[in-house]
């Protein structure tokens, strides 16, 4: 069964550094999402992505942050400096088409991220 | 705007005991989707089921099933008969189909705890 992956599993950096998280989305889908949990609380949107261009942020998803397609496979979440509240799981998620009938989201199974 | 309240914040119980997750939304637009997704121990997020503004009946699937109640703005999640297994976090999330994006909104979770 085709799954969505995410690289690495774990990653820890200093404070001002910066980060490219990686994940590689289901092979035909065309929406490409980064959510964002921070330790103990919920699950919060970031981004999302389609026909290589973002189609909507949350207000979360400031200038720090980028997301980019680099090639047909590989859909990245990069940090330009981070911060000790940057410290989170980022889950990717990709899903088939977004028309007017919904396509189910599929999640990775996320980075945790730790900012020293 | 969006918004999925889970009021209860942690839930113990004793295994064979039946439990109810409660969930209510807030949305403005007639057509979004409903979700409960499962977070165990390791982190991953386990999609569990979907149901769309327009089918208001209720689902059953082995131990689990699910009251949507557009009345009240409610979506609850009983388990049948808990087991060790359920103890994780279970969040409930809406989607709003509109513009595209499809973003899920998250509450805040559930922990639920199953003891022997």
């Amino acid at each position: 069964e085709p799954e969505v992956t995410q690289t690495p599993s774990h990653q820890v950096t200093q404070m001002g550094q910066e980060v490219i998280l990686r994940c590689v989305p289901i092979s035909n889908h065309l929406y490409f999402y980064w959510y964002r949990q921070i330790l103990g609380q919920k699950v919060e949107f970031l981004v999302s992505f389609y026909n290589n261009e973002i189609s909507e942020k949350s207000e979360i998803f400031d200038d720090q942050f980028s997301v980019e397609r680099p090639d047909g496979s590989n859909f990245t979440l990069k940090i330009r400096s981070t911060k000790l509240e940057d410290s989170a799981m980022y889950f990717c998620a990709s899903s088939e088409k977004g028309t007017s009938s919904y396509n189910e989201q599929f999640f990775g199974p996320g980075t945790r991220l730790t900012v020293l | 705007a969006q918004k999925v309240t889970q009021a209860q914040t942690e839930i113990s119980v004793v295994e064979k005991e039946d439990v109810t997750l409660d969930c209510v939304y807030e949305t403005r637009d007639t057509t979004y989707y409903l979700f409960w997704y499962k977070q165990p121990p390791s982190g991953e997020l386990v999609f569990l089921i979907r149901r769309n503004s327009f089918d208001e009946q209720n689902e059953i699937s082995g131990r689990y099933s699910w009251n949507f109640q557009k009345s009240t703005s409610s979506f609850n999640f009983t388990i049948t008969a808990s087991q060790v297994v359920d103890s994780a976090v279970y969040f409930c999330a809406l989607s709003e189909p509109q513009g595209g994006s499809e973003k899920l909104v998250f509450g805040k979770g559930t922990k639920l705890t199953v003891n022997p």
